[in-house]
């Protein structure tokens, strides 16, 4: 069964500097990567997916994130914070399954404060 | 178009008692899926429905869970008897496309559940 490890629960970052996000997954064979945003009070929203090709990924809201099968890896990036970004964020594999629907994993995600 | 739409978006309830929540998918959505989010924790998988397959409730967490989808469109997540920990956000989502888990998951509102 595949898992997701986001092994920061929380980060505070000041606004303007670079964000990093780091999602770990484990699955036997080449995933479906998810990164969700979520704001107080709000759905959750899809940022970015990989399905294939390019492992670099780009998403809305100036995201992007880069699959390394070596390092089991999908890291969110974002050159430049800004406060609007305060929210959680989840990480999530999605798997294939014989009978034709993903069963999608989530992490615990991570909390992103900023701070001006 | 209208989004995944879930109702109540609130709901206290006392212990012991039943609840219903509804969760309208994206129309044309064949996909839809139940996830319970719980304070401090991710997503939890709880029931996936897909077209007039059978439903995958292998993520219930007890015999007091159960949902139905009515006419491959509207489902409601019914909890029996309820429990303390039954709190928690209960979040729905659709999707278009579930073959070789290249699907994209669009996420409702949720449904805060809290039970006195």
């Amino acid at each position: 069964a595949q898992s997701v490890t986001q092994p920061d629960i929380h980060i505070t970052v000041s606004e303007g500097a670079s964000l990093e996000l780091r999602c770990n997954y484990s699955y036997g064979a080449t995933p479906y990567l998810f990164w969700y945003v979520q704001s107080p009070g709000q759905g959750l929203q899809l940022l970015l997916k990989y399905f294939s090709g390019d492992t670099l990924v780009q998403g809305i809201k100036g995201f992007e994130a880069e699959f390394k099968r070596s390092q089991s890896s999908f890291n969110l990036r974002k050159p430049s914070v800004h406060w609007s970004d305060a929210a959680e964020y989840f990480c999530a594999v999605g798997a294939g399954k014989s009978g034709g629907y993903q069963k999608v994993t989530f992490g615990i995600g991570t909390k992103l404060q900023v701070i001006p | 178009g209208a989004g995944v739409s879930q109702s109540p978006s609130n709901k206290v309830t006392e212990k012991g008692k039943d609840v219903e929540l509804r969760c309208d998918p994206i129309s044309g959505h064949t996909a839809l899926y139940w996830y319970r989010q719980s304070l401090g924790q991710g997503l939890e998988f709880l029931i996936y429905f897909q077209g007039n397959s059978a439903p995958d409730k292998s993520g219930l967490p007890s015999d007091r869970f159960s949902a139905e989808r009515t006419g491959g469109s509207v489902s409601t997540l019914t909890i029996q008897r309820t429990q303390q920990e039954d709190s928690a956000v209960y979040l729905c989502a659709s999707s278009s496309l579930a073959w070789a888990g290249q699907e994209t998951q669009y996420f409702g509102p949720g449904t805060r559940l809290l039970v006195l």
